[in-house]
């Protein structure tokens, strides 16, 4: 089993719409959970960063953590065609000298 | 101007050959990351250096060497490539303070033929 899990999609929706994304993840210690969004050809840019267990709410965008289900979400309301990217859910144990760990990525697609 | 900038942008060389990708910053950050991204599998870490005088191995090193000539330095080798080393890197940068957000870098796409 991959410590961190995600569908690669490819997702495509239409303008307006409301997306779910989501991983999944096997290790326990993970308590910073964060999410990159990465347009075609450039480099990941993060979107959102929570720590441990709760939502967080940033505009368009909101991160939910579910540690007792080991289950991470984020959600795009009113999405828009510039939201077309990957999405990459990244999550870290935390202490200093902790490495992160990359979900594979979900191909996203807003038409307008 | 980019803060974490990475020369070339694209790359094609042949088998066997020995080829180097740098990776510049502005970011004033002491961690500094080498990844590939391969389609499905993601982001996996090659190495990662702490500081000048601190260099790790990653889940995936073999094949590959690095070289962290000053803080804002730090460079990837592949010392004889091949092709199952196409594939896209990153270079990416971290500071203890803001915890474990990296800044990434545009990406070199390289290609072994």
């Amino acid at each position: 089993q991959k410590e961190v899990e995600q569908d690669p999609g490819p997702l495509s929706v239409p303008e307006g719409a409301i997306v779910s994304l989501n991983c999944t993840y096997s290790n326990s210690a993970f308590q910073y959970f964060m999410w990159y969004r990465q347009y075609s050809r450039k480099g990941p840019e993060l979107l959102m960063y929570t720590y441990s267990s709760g939502n967080k709410e940033d505009g368009r965008f909101t991160a939910q953590v579910d540690k007792s289900s080991k289950y991470i979400s984020l959600f795009i309301r009113d999405s828009q065609p510039s939201d077309s990217a990957t999405y990459l859910c990244a999550m870290s144990a935390g202490t200093s000298y902790d490495k992160v760990i990359f979900g594979p990525g979900t191909s996203l697609s807003v038409i307008p | 101007d980019a803060d974490v900038t990475q020369t070339p942008r694209n790359r094609i060389t042949k088998t066997g050959k020995r080829i180097m990708l740098e990776c510049s910053q502005t970011k004033g950050h002491d961690r500094m990351y080498w990844y590939r991204q391969d389609p499905g599998l993601g982001l996996r870490l090659i190495y990662y250096s702490f500081d000048v005088k601190d260099i790790n191995k990653g889940e995936i090193s073999d094949g590959y060497s690095v070289s962290r000539q000053a803080q804002a330095k730090f460079s990837l080798s592949l010392e004889s490539a091949i092709p199952n080393q196409t594939a896209l890197y990153f270079c990416a940068t971290s500071d203890l303070s803001r915890g474990p957000i990296q800044y990434f870098g545009a990406g070199t796409r390289l290609s072994v033929l």
